[in-house]
């Protein structure tokens, strides 16, 4: 089975641009996570995404936002870049939680950022 | 407030020495789950394990254990002979209740084998 893809790998952005983030789940997983990684704030989860659908949000400004595809596939984007978004962004996909039952999320190679 | 905290930040040991990394975690909620992930230097996350709170019974995978300890809120993890591989970051994490499959971390810890 094909793993959590992410596109692009690697991007370099100037203050103020916006960009967007992309993931492919793996096969037959519905849930979509999105986090943050950097030196500073360690891990940070941004939202995660179930049948089209933003299901949870974590703690970020409104410049972060997201959206998923009846495929399943996701994607994020960040408006008005600021140097502190420089990170790693992670997505993980997983079986969608149910009730209070939650599924152990597999990780994608992550799309590091870089704003200049 | 979730949260999950992973004193040890660095550990440096030297291959084939057993080393246990701490996870302590603070949650109200009665149904949880605890994971760890590594984090190697391609920076891709592995899963590791998953247990809920409900089940505190020890987990042996190969090398790996886990030792869950609901009256200290700590979800420990121990590698036995150790190896150069296992060279990576370590995180402990947490979903709750409602919340879906949202994680909450802990700093994660830097463990380094050295031959």
């Amino acid at each position: 089975k094909a793993g959590v893809t992410q596109t692009p790998r690697y991007l370099i952005k100037t203050r103020g641009q916006q960009v967007t983030l992309s993931c492919s789940p793996i096969s037959g997983h519905r849930s979509v996570s999105w986090y943050q990684q950097t030196p500073g704030q360690g891990l940070q989860f941004l939202f995660e995404y179930f049948s089209e659908t933003q299901r949870n949000k974590g703690n970020f400004p409104g410049r972060f936002s997201g959206r998923q595809f009846s495929n399943s596939r996701s994607e994020m984007n960040v408006s008005t870049l600021e140097l502190g978004d420089s990170a790693l962004y992670l997505c993980a996909s997983s079986l969608p939680a149910s009730g209070k039952i939650s599924y152990e999320q597999y990780f994608g190679p992550g799309t590091r950022l870089t704003v200049t | 407030a979730q949260k999950v905290t992973q004193a040890q930040t660095e550990i440096s040991v030297v291959e084939k020495e057993d080393v246990t990394l701490d996870c302590v975690y603070e949650t109200r909620d009665t149904t949880y789950y605890l994971f760890w992930y590594k984090q190697p230097p391609s920076g891709e996350l592995v899963f590791l394990i998953r247990r809920n709170s409900f089940d505190e019974q020890n987990e042996i995978s190969g090398r790996y254990s886990w030792n869950f300890q609901k009256s200290t809120s700590s979800f420990n993890f121990t590698i036995t002979a150790s190896q150069v591989v296992d060279s990576a970051v370590y995180f402990c994490a947490l979903s709750f209740g409602n919340a879906g499959n949202m994680l909450t971390f802990g700093g994660g810890t830097r463990l380094m084998v050295k031959p």
